[in-house]
């Protein structure tokens, strides 16, 4: 069974800073999908960034970017320029690439607060 | 993107009487929902996976019995939760996938009192 651990309960950042959250994941499989989500105070699940396993390139979007690195399991994702509306729950998440195995395993998460 | 449509976004019922969320893909068409159990300050735990037309796959540990998943159509999943008792209070959110991604509800907010 594939496993993903956050090792950050909590985090925070200056606004405009940088901030990198970590994850890692543990996987016999070769091809999979990783994943950044984003809970608010609302609750209201929402994804941050995609990351295919088979490409090498580091997935970006806006602020923010991943550092995927496939050998040694690892999945952090930064966000620059740091802004007030970033404060969050962001949970890291794994799904198999299988056909009919679509169930996202997540991390326990981090908690990011934004200092003004 | 894709909408995914969860309600109610909470509900408060007594101990021993059953509530039921419904999970609405409202612009595409979903074969296979999820529905994930949050307790507060904690992760998402997958409860059960639910295909369209056929029995939900539980995960370890989850009561089939007491949450019961039905899967009519290819827009609809509904998660009953039978003689619902205080330790069942928690935050559901159910999820369906488009293309490559999934997507979630609003979450549904139980209390039992």
């Amino acid at each position: 069974a594939q496993t993903v651990t956050q090792s950050q309960p909590e985090m925070s950042v200056q606004e405009a800073e940088t901030v990198t959250l970590s994850c890692t994941y543990d996987t016999s499989e070769s091809d999979y999908y990783l994943f950044w989500y984003k809970q608010p105070p609302s609750r209201q699940m929402i994804l941050v960034i995609r990351q295919e396993a088979y490409k090498q390139q580091n997935a970006t979007e806006n602020r923010f970017s991943v550092n995927f690195q496939k050998a040694a399991k690892s999945f952090s994702l930064k966000i620059s320029d740091s802004q007030l509306g970033d404060a969050a729950m962001y949970f890291c998440a794994y799904r198999s690439a299988d056909f009919g195995n679509e169930k996202l395993t997540f991390g326990t998460g981090t908690r990011l607060t934004i200092i003004p | 993107g894709a909408v995914v449509s969860q309600h109610p976004s909470w509900v408060i019922c007594k101990s021993g009487t059953s509530v039921k969320i419904e999970c609405r893909s409202l612009d595409f068409q979903a074969t296979t929902m999820f529905w994930y159990r949050q307790f507060p300050k904690q992760s998402l735990m997958l409860m059960a996976t639910s295909n369209e037309g056929s029995k939900a796959t539980y995960e370890q540990g989850v009561e089939k019995d007491k949450f019961l998943i039905n899967h009519a159509s290819l827009t609809l999943s509904t998660l009953t939760v039978t003689s619902a008792h205080p330790e069942d209070s928690s935050f559901y959110i159910c999820s369906a996938r488009a293309f490559t991604e999934a997507f979630f509800g609003q979450g549904t907010r139980l209390t039992v009192v």
